[in-house]
């Protein structure tokens, strides 16, 4: 069964220390992953897409790795503004399979940043 | 504007009465999907668009959901007779059929509590 699971669930940071926040997967033909940050009453707003092993990205005090089995989300220094939930999402399927590009989620990791 | 809108932000409905949400999508993008978030969890897939063609439906989406897609524009979705357990957090996201597939964008999110 495809599965996406995140941990922590909850992680708390004081401004400044980094850490690394973790995604781990299984699904048959993956056709991308993706990170998106939640704030609070709001839609997915989204950070990266990483599509094979060994990619990384970056975009501010953020940094996205990928290997066949799980994702890392590096927090560099973080803020109190990067206080969000993290989500971790797969999409499946093989081209011209009739993929949808439905994604599916992990249940999310709530980081908060203390000043 | 150039992201996903979705209308209304916030539905408070009586049980067993019928609601309906509305996505307009970015005005390229030619895919459209509904989510559902309860909390604490990430979102859920429950269908999926493909100009005006619905191609993928959820096993959660029960007979009492309905969706549609006009001329492959926006798109509505309706619930029948609600009930308690459709409160949730309904996202729309789109994105455009091209290349290795690319992200998708979310909107606001319509919050739906039925009391």
């Amino acid at each position: 069964e495809d599965q996406v699971t995140q941990s922590p669930e909850a992680l708390r940071l004081q401004e400044g220390e980094s850490s690394s926040l973790n995604c781990s997967y299984t699904v048959s033909g993956l056709r991308g992953l993706f990170w998106y940050r939640q704030d609070p009453g709001k839609g997915p707003e989204f950070l990266f897409t990483l599509y094979s092993a060994g990619e990384e990205k970056e975009k501010e005090r953020l940094k996205a790795t990928l290997t066949k089995k799980e994702s890392f989300l590096h927090i560099t220094a973080p803020k109190p503004e990067d206080s969000a939930t993290y989500l971790c999402a797969v999409r499946k399927g093989a081209a011209g399979s009739g993929n949808t590009g439905k994604l599916i989620f992990g249940q999310g990791t709530t980081l908060q940043v203390k000043p | 504007d150039t992201g996903v809108s979705q209308n209304p932000r916030h539905k408070i409905t009586k049980r067993g009465q019928n609601v309906t949400f509305r996505c307009d999508p970015i005005s390229e993008h030619n895919r459209l999907y509904w989510y559902r978030q309860t909390l604490g969890q990430g979102p859920e897939f429950l269908t999926y668009f493909q100009n005006e063609a619905q191609l993928e439906k959820s096993r959660l989406l029960s007979d009492r959901f309905s969706a549609e897609r006009p001329k492959g524009s926006f798109s509505t979705l309706e619930i029948q007779r609600t009930e308690q357990g459709d409160s949730a957090m309904y996202l729309c996201a789109s994105s455009i059929n091209r290349g290795q597939g690319p992200e998708a964008f979310f909107g606001q999110g319509t919050r739906l509590t039925v009391v």
